[in-house]
């Protein structure tokens, strides 16, 4: 699976919207961009993910560059509850494969 | 519809002792997971069960770890004799199809070990 990058850490308002970036530079066309998240305590949770086109659901969505080297998560109207560790994650479907986690992007979402 | 569920939720054991944790999977998903994150490292995959047969046990970092799905319903997941640097975190998840189909893993809460 490619590898990829994101920044440590970054903040947002309440209220505003928070774009987390990752870079996946080395994707190849049929490895797709998943999200995933943990909030303190709690097990990590899906998000989101895509292949090539933008993707929306209730939670958030995903804006995937034309060339596909890096992606953006978008939360909408960040509240507290979505401070935690964000992970941007590639891998090729069509393989048993399981999902390999980086050290992810701390989101913290200040009053 | 309950979610995956780990017992217990903590554990504090001395080192050398054995240890079981358990994780029951949401109803019908044939599919569990065990993953653990040791203190300032990244989320591990430790394996993967199809129903009761290991698909991918790649990640188990030695023979003091026994993972079981006896019945292709719960799982434990043993560790004996119990080393310092097996402290961590665990994390179990589930889902109805293989991750080759696109699907999403639902994770527990996880079971807090630490070895004293």
């Amino acid at each position: 699976d490619a590898k990829t990058t994101q920044p440590p850490s970054m903040d947002c308002a309440e209220g505003r919207a928070a774009n987390l970036p990752c870079n996946h530079s080395t994707i190849s066309g049929n490895e797709y961009v998943y999200w995933y998240r943990q909030i303190h305590s709690q097990g990590p949770q899906y998000i989101i993910h895509g292949l090539k086109n933008n993707e929306t659901n209730e939670m958030a969505s995903l804006i995937i560059t034309e060339d596909r080297k890096s992606s953006t998560l978008i939360l909408p109207h960040a509240t507290l509850r979505d401070t935690a560790v964000y992970y941007c994650i590639v891998r090729v479907t069509g393989a048993n494969s399981k999902l390999t986690f980086g050290k992810g992007i701390t989101l913290s979402v200040r009053p | 519809e309950a979610g995956v569920t780990q017992f217990p939720s903590h554990s504090v054991i001395e080192k050398g002792q054995t240890v079981t944790l358990r994780c029951d999977p949401i109803s019908g998903h044939d599919n569990l997971y065990w993953y653990r994150r040791v203190m300032g490292k990244e989320i591990k995959f430790l394996l993967h069960f199809v129903k009761e047969s290991k698909q991918d046990e790649s990640g188990m970092p030695n023979n003091r770890f026994l993972a079981e799905r006896t019945g292709g319903t719960y799982s434990t997941l043993k560790v004996q004799p119990a080393e310092l640097e097996d402290s961590g975190v665990y994390f179990c998840a589930s889902s109805q199809f293989t991750l080759a189909t696109n699907e999403k893993l639902f994770f527990g809460s996880g079971t807090q070990l630490s070895v004293l």
